[in-house]
């Protein structure tokens, strides 16, 4: 079965810092995939999404996230982070039957 | 972690018919749960908002008549899609939250409504 693993539970980072979160599935078919973020009170926003093309995909925000079909995995990162990237982040996998599975989500915590 | 589950998983009706969507957390008690709705190759985009015990709140563009949502209890949603037409074919996602919690959402695995 379809299964999207992130592996961090919680982050902490204080501003400024890079910020990588994992993100891997468990499909050997073509997989759309998508990084979701949730703002404290707030619903699901989509930061970015990969197809096709070029395995690195660049975002809303400065986030990108680079797909490595080898490792089955789509991470996200950002060069600096600020304090307004405090959320919920979600790793989403869509398979070709569209069923999406999402990820448990991580939690980022950036402190000023 | 907090589970929720959705039931049917998957679902095919006819056109003119009702069909009914069960949205449940499944170990913790859910204020608020969300329903979204996916096409393909799309985000996920935010359908209604319920809170149990009160009506739902509706996104601009969603017909209330048409996608009936009750949240009677703390552990289940429930979304009728009334009268389907084949454009209501999609991918429901629910989500819930937790109470005294702005972190604790959980998602559904979703359903795929197919409406001939």
């Amino acid at each position: 079965a379809q299964s999207v693993s992130q592996h961090n539970h919680h982050v902490i980072l204080s501003e400024a810092a890079s910020l990588e979160l994992g993100c891997n599935y468990s499909y050997g078919g073509t997989v759309n995939l998508f990084w979701y973020v949730q703002y404290p009170g707030q619903h699901l926003q989509l930061l970015l999404k990969y197809f096709s093309g070029d395995p690195l995909v660049k975002g809303i925000k400065g986030f990108e996230a680079e797909f490595i079909k080898s490792k089955f995995s789509f991470n996200l990162r950002k060069p600096s982070v600020q304090w307004s990237d405090t959320a919920e982040y979600f790793c989403a996998v869509n398979a070709l039957d569209n069923d999406m599975r999402f990820g448990a989500g991580t939690r980022l915590t950036v402190k000023p | 972690g907090a589970v929720v589950s959705q039931h049917p998983s998957r679902v095919i009706c006819k056109s003119g018919t009702s069909v009914k969507i069960e949205c449940r957390s499944l170990d913790f008690q859910a204020t608020t749960m969300f329903w979204y709705r996916q096409f393909p190759k799309q985000s996920l985009m935010l359908m209604a908002t319920s809170n149990e015990g009160s009506k739902a709140t509706y996104e601009q563009g969603v017909e209330k008549d048409k996608f009936l949502i009750n949240h009677a209890s703390l552990t289940l949603s429930t979304l009728t899609v009334t009268s389907a037409h084949p454009e209501d074919s999609s991918f429901y996602i629910c989500s819930a939250r937790a109470a005294g919690g702005l972190r604790e959402q959980y998602f559904g695995p979703g359903t795929r409504l197919t409406v001939t």
